[in-house]
């Protein structure tokens, strides 16, 4: 079946250091969203992206979609506390199936 | 204007007995989603429904899940025969076009079973 993975699964980071999720699907995706789960919370909506090599940025947050829309990439400039959390990539495959990647949780040491 | 709204946050339930959980989408949102997250793992998705009818289900156990989003009121998914396994955090979702549409969680129902 389906599946979409996400690198790494865990990253403990300095504050200040960037940070890279990867997100790879094994089949094309019609489009890709991202969320982000703090601690005890909910996941919350961050971003999506639909075209092939797209790129959007959210202050130092930077999202890419790769030109196969098989991959999906978050990274993170200058981490903050307030970053902590876990990752989420989500996409539509076959059969409109929404899946949900596996996370990447982010640690932020002061 | 009120997010999702899940309830009750937490319940604990005794092998063998009935778990209900309730989820009010956002207001004119009519797309609903459930997940199941077991600890320090992702979401799983479980079924997706629209006023009425079942979209999607592919991710629901074939045994004692059910779900359901009548005309009027909240959408429930209902556990029968809960067993340990079934511990987990129970996340509802609403979109207000489709699965292609951003989704606005609730904050979940931890359910424990004991």
């Amino acid at each position: 079946g389906q599946q979409v993975m996400q690198i790494p699964q865990y990253q403990h980071v300095q504050e200040g250091e960037d940070f890279t999720t990867y997100c790879n699907s094994s089949t094309t995706l019609s489009n890709i969203q991202w969320y982000k789960q703090r601690p005890g919370g909910h996941p919350v909506f961050l971003i999506q992206l639909v075209k092939s090599g797209e790129v959007k940025k959210q202050k130092r947050l930077t999202f890419q979609f790769g030109e196969a829309k098989k991959n999906s990439s978050l990274h993170i400039t200058a981490t903050q506390t307030t970053d902590v959390g876990t990752y989420f990539c989500a996409g539509f495959g076959i059969g409109n199936q929404f899946y949900f990647g596996t996370g990447t949780s982010l640690t932020v040491i002061p | 204007n009120a997010g999702v709204m899940q309830n009750p946050r937490h319940l604990v339930r005794r092998r063998g007995q009935e778990a209900r959980l309730r989820c009010s989408p956002m207001k004119g949102h009519s797309h609903v989603y459930w997940y199941r997250q077991l600890p320090e793992e992702g979401l799983k998705f479980m079924v997706y429904l629209q006023k009425e009818n079942i979209i999607d289900e592919s991710g629901m156990p074939k045994e004692r899940f059910s779900a359901e989003f009548p005309k009027e009121g909240p959408s429930i998914l209902r556990i029968q025969q809960v067993v340990r396994g079934d511990s987990a955090a129970y996340f509802c979702a609403s979109s207000l076009v489709g699965t292609r549409d951003e989704q606005y969680f609730g904050p979940g129902t931890r359910l424990t079973v004991t």
